[in-house]
């Protein structure tokens, strides 16, 4: 029972080039989410999906998109990544719409 | 806007004394707070959690107190011990539709022997 993983752990990319962060859970969760975080700005939520077929943006939308591939999956793609979008991300997954949130090991991301 | 606010950065407290940990929130739609804990390098796991129909919930060496009218938690841990020394966040739910955690800032919690 692994619970959250996410790959790849670290990476660097350069302006401009895309990505996909890849996240996927063990626990028959309905709901997973994504955030991000910075230096003293907290835990932002970018996007989640509340079922799997359904996501929504979160409070950072801006410059990602999601996609639910199925109940266990759930990735995040930088189209164009920016260096504004340098952070430690962090996918999560819950079994019921609120309350607590399992997240996994993070992912460091480095736009130059 | 924050609605969820953790005030202060860091916090220091000696091995063996009370830690308290502080949060503030704006919105009166909130009825459902958690206390994640964070180690560095790691995601957040979760620590302890308290509805509003309660004032205090308590497990082991944590406690979590709510104070609606105030609207401000707090989380107690007692004794303080220097594996407690990690970053806090307080989140909060409200059961609008569908509803999703609200993060403060998190404290670093720095425990000494």
């Amino acid at each position: 029972n692994a619970g959250v993983t996410q790959t790849p752990k670290f990476q660097v990319l350069k302006t401009g080039q895309s990505m996909t962060l890849q996240c996927a859970q063990d626990m028959n969760h309905n709901s997973m989410y994504w955030y991000r975080q910075d230096p003293g700005m907290g835990l932002r939520l970018i996007y989640y999906s509340a079922s799997e077929g359904t996501t929504d943006k979160g409070e950072v939308p801006n410059g990602y998109n999601v996609s639910r591939l199925n109940k266990r999956e759930f990735s995040l793609r930088l189209e164009s990544a920016a260096p504004s979008q340098t952070s430690v991300y962090f996918c999560a997954s819950s079994e019921a719409p609120r309350g607590e949130q399992f997240f996994g090991p993070g992912t460091r991301l480095t736009v130059l | 806007d924050q609605q969820v606010k953790q005030n202060s950065p860091s916090l220091s407290v000696q091995e063996g004394r009370i830690s308290i940990l502080n949060c503030d929130y704006t919105n009166s739609m909130f009825d459902y707070f958690l206390w994640y804990k964070k180690y560095p390098a790691e995601g957040p796991t979760f620590l302890i959690s308290i509805s509003s129909i309660k004032d205090k919930n308590e497990d082991g060496r944590f406690t979590v107190f709510l104070n609606k009218s105030a609207k401000h938690l707090s989380l107690h841990i007692v004794p303080s011990q220097p594996g407690d020394s990690a970053v806090y966040f307080c989140a909060a739910s409200d059961y609008s539709g569908y509803s999703t955690l609200t993060f403060g800032k998190g404290t670093m919690l720095l425990v000494s022997p």
